[in-house]
């Protein structure tokens, strides 16, 4: 099946950090990446999607200069989380999507838990 | 325009008996439909999808779905619940047509009692 691996699962920083989370297709080529974020108990919040050699498409609300998205190819998506602070400390997740049209599921990494001291 | 209500936030079921988990949509195109688990502090792997052929659809894990078009509902079914089910459960829309971004409903907790 189609695996999607995101490194790494946990990160602990000090604020005003920069992290850096990868998401990659192992077996298959994505040509678009979603990025998520979810707090507790609640469900995935959509943050950008990403499509391989363009700029993402953020959602309302979602700092793009905040957030840094970068798809340079069609197995690696990354999310950076400029000057990290502790609101955003947070579980992300992301997906990949194999193929085009709706009728395709996402095939989604493990997540990164972030936590900002 | 889509949306996904998933009408329970919590279900409770003992060990062994049936779990039904409930979805109801609106797509203003002809909708695919997915269930989604997510474990504790992991991703989310697919369950089962609907894309338009079968209205009952099999799972994995014993899981299935029936897409009802004339109830906009893909209710989630299982005959016997295991412990290992205890998760969170996620019915997800997206349409060939328009935007195929999925829109998530909020989840339901699926709580398994010895």
């Amino acid at each position: 099946g189609a695996v999607v691996s995101q490194h790494p699962s946990r990160v602990i920083c000090k604020s005003g950090t920069s992290v850096k989370i990868e998401c990659r297709s192992l077996d298959f080529q994505a040509t678009t990446m979603f990025w998520y974020r979810q707090f507790p108990k609640q469900s995935l919040m959509l943050m950008a999607t990403s499509n391989e050699g363009s700029k993402a498409t953020y959602e309302q609300g979602v700092e793009k200069d905040k957030f840094l998205i970068n798809h340079a190819s069609l197995t690696l998506s990354t999310l950076t989380v400029t000057s990290a602070h502790p609101e955003d400390s947070s579980f992300y997740i992301c997906s990949a999507h194999q193929g085009a049209g709706g009728n395709q599921p996402q095939h989604f990494g493990d997540g990164t838990r972030l936590s900002i001291l | 325009a889509q949306s996904v209500t998933q009408l329970d936030s919590h279900v409770s079921v003992s060990e062994g008996t049936p779990v039904l988990l409930r979805c109801n949509y609106s797509s203003s195109y002809s909708p695919s439909l997915f269930w989604y688990v997510q474990h504790p502090n992991k991703g989310l792997q697919l369950l089962l999808k609907y894309t338009s052929a079968a209205t009952l659809v099999k799972g994995i894990n014993g899981f299935e779905a029936e897409f009802k078009k004339s109830e906009t509902s893909f209710h989630l079914t299982k005959p016997s619940a295991h412990m290992s089910d205890a998760a969170e459960y996620f019915c997800v829309v997206s349409a060939a047509g328009g935007s195929y971004i999925p829109t998530f409903g909020r989840g339901t907790s699926l709580i398994v009692h010895p």
